[in-house]
């Protein structure tokens, strides 16, 4: 079984500020993992992934991540953020041998201010 | 445009009114899955189903149930609704896990709200 911790439930942060949200996992098989954008009232939509390969993933919005497999943690990371990255963001793993099962993390509110 | 449709958005309803959330995707994608969504939980998997007349339990299929007759609907069944029950849900879909040996990304619709008086 995998779960997943994101260990800020909520981050305020002001406009062109960079900003980190911390996320780990625990797996006892290797996973493939994600990062979900949820804006409000809306589902949720996909940031980035990492399947193999370059441990730094470029996602959209100038988003990118750092998978380090041996903190077991995907932190996500954005140098400048705009009022419209306001949000609540999800981590997410899945393991590779279970097809597209995604287990998340409990979400992390960001709060843009001007 | 490709998407995941769920209706309804928003529902308020009673304690054992059977209700049905439907979802209807238009990718011909194969996988489908029911997630609940409450505070500081994030979304949990209540069932999935891997193609036409295959479906099987998530984390917490309690109280609810599916049905895959067609590849495009996965509808959402709560036979007697409780109070618990109250969420946010999203369906989602992607393709075959067994599409490019790559995990494909999932897409979800944008929720329905229920509440459960």
């Amino acid at each position: 079984a995998q779960s997943v911790t994101q260990l800020d439930s909520q981050v305020p942060v002001f406009e062109e500020a960079p900003v980190e949200l911390r996320c780990n996992y625990s797996s006892s098989v290797s996973v493939y993992l994600f990062w979900y954008v949820q804006y409000p009232n809306q589902g949720l939509q996909l940031l980035l992934k990492y399947l193999s390969g370059s441990t730094l993933v470029k996602g959209i919005n100038g988003f990118e991540a750092e998978f380090n497999k041996s903190q077991t943690s995907f932190h996500l990371r954005k140098p400048s953020v705009h009022i419209s990255d306001t949000a609540e963001y999800f981590c997410a793993v899945s393991a590779k041998a279970a097809g597209n099962k995604l287990t998340f993390g409990g979400g992390t509110r960001v709060l843009v201010k001007p | 445009e490709a998407q995941v449709t769920q209706n309804p958005r928003y529902l308020i309803t009673v304690t054992g009114k059977k209700l049905t959330v439907t979802c209807s995707q238009n990718m011909n994608h194969e996988y489908m899955s029911w997630y609940r969504q409450d505070p500081g939980l994030g979304l949990r998997q209540i069932y999935y189903s891997m193609n036409v007349e295959v479906t099987d339990k998530g984390d917490v299929p309690e109280g609810y149930k599916v049905s895959r007759k067609e590849k495009r609907n996965f509808p959402l069944i709560l036979e007697s609704p409780s109070p618990n029950q109250t969420s946010l849900y999203f369906c989602a879909s992607s393709l075959s896990q067994q599409s490019a040996g790559n995990n494909q990304p999932q897409h979800f619709g944008d929720g329905t709200r229920l509440s459960i008086l």
